[in-house]
């Protein structure tokens, strides 16, 4: 059992590059997360999704797109890559919508945007 | 106002301490309270959830207070291994998909032997 997992642990772009960052947990949980981390700003959710072919929008989603084509999969995507989007990247899952479920996070990806 | 605020730190302690991190948030909706600890470089894990009661688990006591929107985390007995930054976590509950967990900055704790 794995848990959450992410592809790829680190990655440099260049500004206006694409990249896709891949989550993938084997929990069977229902919900998972996008968040961002930077210094100073503490986690901030991008998207989320309650379930396989559905996604919405966090708090801070410009920039991005997401997609759950699998249960087990959550994709975020950039289309073309800004310094301020240099981040720590966290996806995370949760079985349900119950208020004392926690959020398991995967172990990051760092993304430096040239 | 920023929904979750913490002392920012850094909490510098001997071993064996016992140190105290305080927390508050804005939204009197808020549902459920978490603490997650966060090493360098890391991933979050939860430390534990806060009952309106309080609750202990070994050295960790932490306490919520709705009525002054504040929670708390107490550490006795600080080791070495507790040097991380901790996250104070609010679930808002939102009716709609998914739950809407925010974060506060975090605490940064620092213990020396």
């Amino acid at each position: 059992n794995a848990g959450v997992t992410q592809t790829p642990k680190f990655r440099v772009l260049k500004t206006g590059q694409s990249m896709t960052l891949l989550c993938a947990q084997d929990m069977n949980h229902e919900y998972m997360y996008w968040y961002r981390q930077d210094p100073g700003m503490g986690l901030r959710l991008i998207h989320y999704s309650v379930g396989e072919g559905t996604t919405a929008k966090g708090e801070v989603p410009d920039g991005y797109n997401v997609s759950r084509l699998k249960k087990q999969n959550f994709l975020l995507g950039l289309e073309s890559a800004a310094p301020s989007q240099t981040s720590v990247y966290f996806c995370a899952s949760s079985s349900d919508r119950a208020l004392q479920e926690t959020q398991y996070f995967g172990p990051g990806t760092r993304l430096l945007v040239l | 106002r920023k929904e979750v605020e913490q002392d920012p730190g850094p909490f510098n302690v001997p071993e064996g301490a016992t140190v105290a991190f305080n927390c508050t948030y804005s939204n009197s909706a808020s549902q459920s309270f978490f603490w997650y600890r966060q090493d360098c470089r890391k991933e979050p894990k939860l430390l534990m959830s806060v009952y309106s009661s309080g609750n202990e688990d070994g050295r960790f006591t932490a306490q919520l207070n709705r009525a002054s929107q504040y929670i708390s985390l107490l550490i006795r007995d600080s080791k070495l291994s507790d040097s991380a930054t901790y996250l104070c976590v609010v679930n808002l509950g939102l009716n709609q998909a998914g739950t809407a967990l925010i974060f506060g900055k975090g605490t940064t704790l620092s213990v020396s032997s």
